[in-house]
């Protein structure tokens, strides 16, 4: 089944940095990647999400970038605020197999004033 | 609309005693899937259903039963509490599995003892 790897676990960064987290699949055939914004106590809620037909997409501060050639994708978020502060999960899904999307492992963001 | 609502939002259980989770959703997505988190573990798929009378098992089902007798509600069984079943449990819904975001609901956070 799909396997989604997602770097670092921990990223701490000083308020108005940049904040990069990148994962990796192993299915080739998965096509649609979500990205999901936990803070403390509270639900996942969708930030971003990419198709593989697209390379890249913003919103505001925050971006994704697909390369299926090498099978990963990254969340970029500019000029980060201590609102963004937060666990941030990535996930892989594909057209078949129920379309069940396979999450990583999360990564705590922590923006220091 | 209510979104996704789960039920209780806590409960503490001893080891061998039965419960359902709730989860109902009003926005007639057809895909319901239950998800445990642990720490460090991202989210885990449990059991998800594509439709009502439709269920399947996800990467970690063992210890849980569900059914879905409407599209609405998606009730999340466990036969046998264990201590390894403390966790917090989140209730998704997407309009179909495919290449759609996840709604989730606020979460059950439950212990064994």
């Amino acid at each position: 089944g799909e396997n989604v790897e997602q770097h670092p676990s921990t990223l701490s960064v000083q308020e108005g940095d940049s904040a990069v987290i990148k994962c990796t699949y192993s299915d080739s055939a998965s096509n649609y990647f979500p990205w999901y914004k936990q803070e403390l106590g509270k639900r996942p809620q969708l930030i971003i999400d990419i198709r593989s037909n697209v390379g890249e997409k913003k919103d505001q501060r925050i971006a994704v970038t697909l390369n299926k050639t090498a099978k990963h994708f990254s969340l970029h978020i500019t000029e980060t605020q201590p609102e963004d502060s937060a666990v941030y999960f990535c996930a892989a899904s594909k057209n078949t197999n129920a379309g069940k999307s396979t999450f990583g492992d999360g990564t705590t963001l922590t923006v220091k004033p | 609309n209510a979104g996704v609502t789960q039920t209780p939002k806590f409960q503490v259980l001893k080891t061998g005693q039965s419960m359902t989770l709730q989860c109902a959703q009003d926005m007639n997505h057809e895909y319901m899937s239950w998800y445990r988190q642990d720490p460090g573990m991202g989210l885990r798929l449990i059991h998800y259903s594509v439709g009502a009378g439709i269920t399947d098992q996800g990467e970690v089902p063992n210890g849980y039963n569900v059914s879905r007798s409407t599209t609405e509600d998606f009730p999340l069984r466990l036969l046998s509490a264990a201590p390894s079943q403390t966790s917090v449990y989140f209730c998704a819904s997407s309009p179909t599995g495919f290449r759609q975001p996840q709604h989730f609901g606020d979460g059950t956070r439950l212990s064994i003892l």
